[in-house]
């Protein structure tokens, strides 16, 4: 268990409502990952941290911000949410050290409509 | 543009036999590779991985081989247990970097009693 703990874990909200998805870890990880599901794309990194207030852009970042104020908090926000943005959402930490997988937290399923 | 691919959707297995799962790669800047499973409503957890400077993994019933001149790598489960039903996804990375982990859209294994 890598201590890592998303909120909510299921959402519904409306159309051109903001959203914020929390990714908890409680392991003092530098590396702060997320993710989105969806049938057909497997998994894509939207953003990545490397360190408090470190951030950078994954390969579907539109339409999507983040923040890193403190170590253990990485927070996913969409600003005007649109129904493409429907998806499951993971978090994930790297292991310290050498160590190269990640970690994930048990996702966000959340329902824009 | 999909950089690891898994082009089986899908694969079914009698329990005691080997499964043997695909990934393909476009990327030869990727240096490293991972394989994770996941359950249904749960996040993927790692299962073993392989550096490029290896052809093989082995870790209990599973190993993973890398075909550095064809990009491909696969996952061997021997033997086969009801319990590995799951959704299987390769992943890669350029390892000096680090930041980026590129998932594959995942095969989803049936092992049948």
């Amino acid at each position: 268990d890598a201590g890592i703990t998303q909120s909510p874990r299921h959402k519904v909200t409306e159309t051109g409502t903001p959203v914020t998805l929390r990714c908890h870890q409680t392991e003092n990880h530098r590396y702060m990952y997320w993710y989105r599901q969806d049938p057909g794309h497997g998994l894509r990194l939207i953003h990545y941290s490397y360190g408090v207030k470190d951030t950078d852009k994954g390969e579907v970042s539109d339409g999507y911000s983040v923040s890193r104020s403190k170590t253990e908090d990485f927070l996913l926000t969409l600003e005007s949410a649109t129904s493409s943005q429907t998806s499951v959402y993971f978090c994930a930490i790297r292991g310290q050290g050498g160590s190269y997988e990640q970690y994930f937290g048990p996702g966000t399923r959340l329902t824009v409509t | 543009d999909q950089q690891v691919k898994q082009n089986s959707p899908s694969l079914s297995v009698q329990e005691g036999r080997i499964s043997i799962l695909n990934c393909d790669y476009t990327n030869s800047m990727f240096d490293y590779f991972l394989w994770y499973k996941k359950y249904p409503a749960e996040g993927p957890t790692f299962l073993i991985s392989i550096s490029s400077i290896k052809d093989k993994n082995e870790d209990g019933r599973f190993t993973v081989f890398l075909n550095k001149s064809a990009k491909h790598l696969s996952l061997h489960i021997v033997p086969s247990q009801p319990g590995d039903s799951a959704v299987y996804f390769c992943a890669a990375s350029v390892y000096s970097t680090g930041n980026q982990f590129y998932f594959g859209t995942g095969t989803s294994l049936t092992v049948i009693p």
